[in-house]
Order: structure tokens, then C-alpha cells, then sequence
């Protein structure tokens, strides 16, 4: 069955430091998603992104964050400036089409800022 | 912005009683997703409701949709110890421009004693 793969499984950084973490979603899926869940809470709406460009964001989605698809394959997501408060599982999820489908979730990437 | 609240946030339950957990949005929705997470996993899509009123069923999971597309609920008969994990329901906004935007609700943690 096709899955979401992200990497790195588990990634501690600096505070202040920048972060990048990768998604490779499924491969006929056109909408990719990133999501963050603090320890023991819900599930947080990131940002959308759909034919190279930002669908929609959420509040928390600031300047510190970027995404990008460089090669048709990856889905990156980038975190400046590490906060402590950063520290969370990120989830990339994809969906075939925007509405009326499921969304297929990684496994995630659980970063630790220090 | 949109909120989607769940209840309870814990339930304790004997192997073979039933489970229910409920789901309430501030704002109509186009349609309801149920995901599960097991502990340490990501979140697994279970379900979706599109229509108001709608009653799906999977095995012992009964799904249903609010007439007026702004609750909904998970009823779980005779719970099994595979059952646990973290109930989330997770809603898609109606109009506007929300590309894909999932609002998740709290979730249900669901323990299930043997």
C-alpha cells in the first residue's frame, strides 16, 4: 500500500538553529499538507500547498516557516530560527483532491529543540 | 477561526463495553473525518461523513453526521483491547477558501481494560 515516508524519524537541535524536515508523499497525490502535534495535544493545521504554490496557512505558520517541493518528489518543510517551543511531531500528510478524500498522514518527525 | 471540540478528552472502559466520543464544530462544516492514533503512531483515517444526517457503519464503529453538519459522533460497540488509541475528529470548513484546512478536534483517549 502507498504510504507517506518522512525523514528524519527524530531530529534534536540547537535553539536558534534551522531545520528541514523532508516528506516524500504518495506519488499521484496533488495536495500536501504539514501538520504539528505538541506532546499530548490535538493535531494542528500547518499549511496546505497545491501546484507549487501555498494553499492556505495557519496563524501559526509564520516567517520562521517555508515549504517547498524542489524536485516533484520531496516536500520540505523549513523551520528557522528554532524556538523551544517549537519542539513537537510534525506530520506531512497527501491527498489525491482537496475535498471529499482522505488524507494520508507520515509517520512523523519528532523535533527537539534544546 | 473555526473550533472543533470533542468530548470527553479520557475514557476508561471494561473490554466489551461500548465507547462513544462526540464532536462539535463552531462553524457548519463541508464534511467530518475520523482518524485514529495509536500510541507513538500517527493519526490513521477511519471514515468520512459528507452528508447531514449521515450514519456510516464499519464493523463494531457506527459514524454519524449531524443534520445540521456541525457534530458528530463515534460510537464504538463492544470495545475491544485493539481499540485503544486517540480518537480525533477532524473537520473540513463549508465555503470559504479553506484549501484543505483540517480543524481536529481534542481527541479521545480510549483505554480499554481486559
Amino acid at each position: 500500500e502507498p504510504e507517506v515516508t518522512q525523514t528524519p524519524s527524530h531530529q534534536v537541535t540547537q535553539m536558534g538553529q534551522e531545520v528541514i524536515l523532508r516528506c516524500v508523499p504518495i506519488s499521484n497525490h496533488l495536495y500536501f499538507y504539514w501538520y504539528r502535534q505538541i506532546l499530548g495535544q490535538k493535531v494542528e493545521f500547518l499549511v496546505s500547498f497545491y501546484n507549487n504554490e501555498i494553499s492556505e496557512k495557519s496563524e501559526i505558520f509564520d516567517d520562521q516557516f517555508s515549504v517547498e517541493r524542489p524536485d516533484g518528489s520531496n516536500f520540505t518543510l523549513k523551520i528557522r530560527s528554532t524556538k523551544l517551543e517549537d519542539s513537537a511531531m510534525y506530520f506531512c500528510a497527501s491527498s489525491k483532491t482537496l475535498l471529499n478524500t482522505e488524507a494520508f498522514f507520515g509517520q512523523g518527525t519528532r523535533l527537539t529543540v534544546v | 477561526g473555526q473550533q472543533v471540540m470533542q468530548i470527553p478528552q479520557y475514557q476508561h472502559v471494561q473490554e466489551g463495553e461500548d465507547f462513544t466520543t462526540y464532536c462539535n464544530s463552531s462553524t457548519t462544516l463541508s464534511n467530518i473525518q475520523w482518524y485514529k492514533q495509536r500510541p507513538g503512531g500517527h493519526p490513521v483515517f477511519l471514515i468520512q461523513l459528507v452528508k447531514s444526517g449521515e450514519v456510516k457503519k464499519q464493523k463494531r464503529l457506527t459514524f454519524q453526521f449531524g443534520e445540521a453538519k456541525k457534530n458528530s459522533s463515534l460510537h464504538i460497540t463492544a470495545t475491544q483491547t485493539t481499540d485503544v488509541g486517540t480518537y480525533f475528529c477532524a473537520g473540513l470548513s463549508a465555503g470559504g477558501t479553506s484549501y484543505g484546512k483540517l480543524t481536529f478536534g481534542q481527541g479521545t483517549i480510549l483505554t480499554v481494560h481486559p
